[in-house]
């Protein structure tokens, strides 16, 4: 099955600095690549996703870049603020798995510094 | 629209009770999915289901079962208690569709056996 693996495990930054989490992926039939974010106590919740047909995607301070030939991707957060303290999971989707079943990094505790 | 709803939030269970974990959806997606989150790991997919009347093993679905009479609900059963399944579990739904789509996920219940 799919195996991703997820790094850094924990990320200090200053307020205002970037912080940048990067994940690798085993299975080259995954197509789809979903970032989540877990405050503590709550369930995750994605922040942003990106398919295998497109290299890079945006949203505000927010970015994730897909290498298919190197299966690696990565979450790229610009001018962080204190509020995007959390746990970052990322994931990866075999085509033909099941329900497009996801398989999940171990997570990235992120702690901004005000 | 609450969307997934997961009850109780919080068990503690004595080896070798049983007990099911209740999760709801109301937003009328086909995909449901039961994962565990064991302390700083990631999420490890249990069960899943297609539609009403369909479920399927996911990575760790030994101990556990599952049912899916309606749309809405995906009950998680624990029929023999065991400290490895001390976790939080995390229901999941999505749309279905040829295109991967969004997981969205319940706040988890927090089960301890001892």
């Amino acid at each position: 099955g799919e195996n991703v693996e997820q790094h850094p495990s924990t990320l200090s930054v200053q307020e205002g600095d970037s912080a940048v989490i990067k994940c690798t992926y085993s299975d080259s039939a995954s197509n789809y690549f979903p970032w989540y974010k877990q405050e503590l106590g709550k369930g995750p919740q994605l922040i942003i996703d990106i398919r295998s047909n497109v290299g890079e995607k945006k949203d505000q301070r927010i970015a994730v870049t897909l290498n298919k030939t190197a299966k690696h991707f990565s979450l790229h957060i610009t001018e962080t603020q204190p509020e995007d303290s959390a746990v970052y999971f990322c994931a990866a989707s075999p085509v033909g798995t099941g329900a497009n079943n996801l398989f999940f990094g171990t997570g990235t505790r992120l702690t901004v510094i005000p | 629209n609450a969307g997934v709803t997961q009850t109780p939030k919080f068990r503690i269970l004595k080896i070798g009770q049983s007990m099911t974990l209740q999760c709801t959806q109301d937003m009328n997606h086909n995909y449901m999915y039961w994962y565990r989150q064991d302390p700083g790991m990631g999420l490890k997919l249990i069960y899943y289901s297609v539609g009403a009347g369909i479920t399927d093993k996911g990575e760790v679905p030994n101990g556990y079962n599952v049912s899916r009479s309606t749309t809405e609900d995906f009950p998680l059963r624990l029929e023999l208690a065991a400290p490895s399944q001390t976790s939080v579990y995390f229901c999941a739904s999505s749309y279905s569709g040829q295109y991967n789509q969004p997981q969205h996920f319940g706040d988890g219940t927090r089960l301890s056996i001892l």
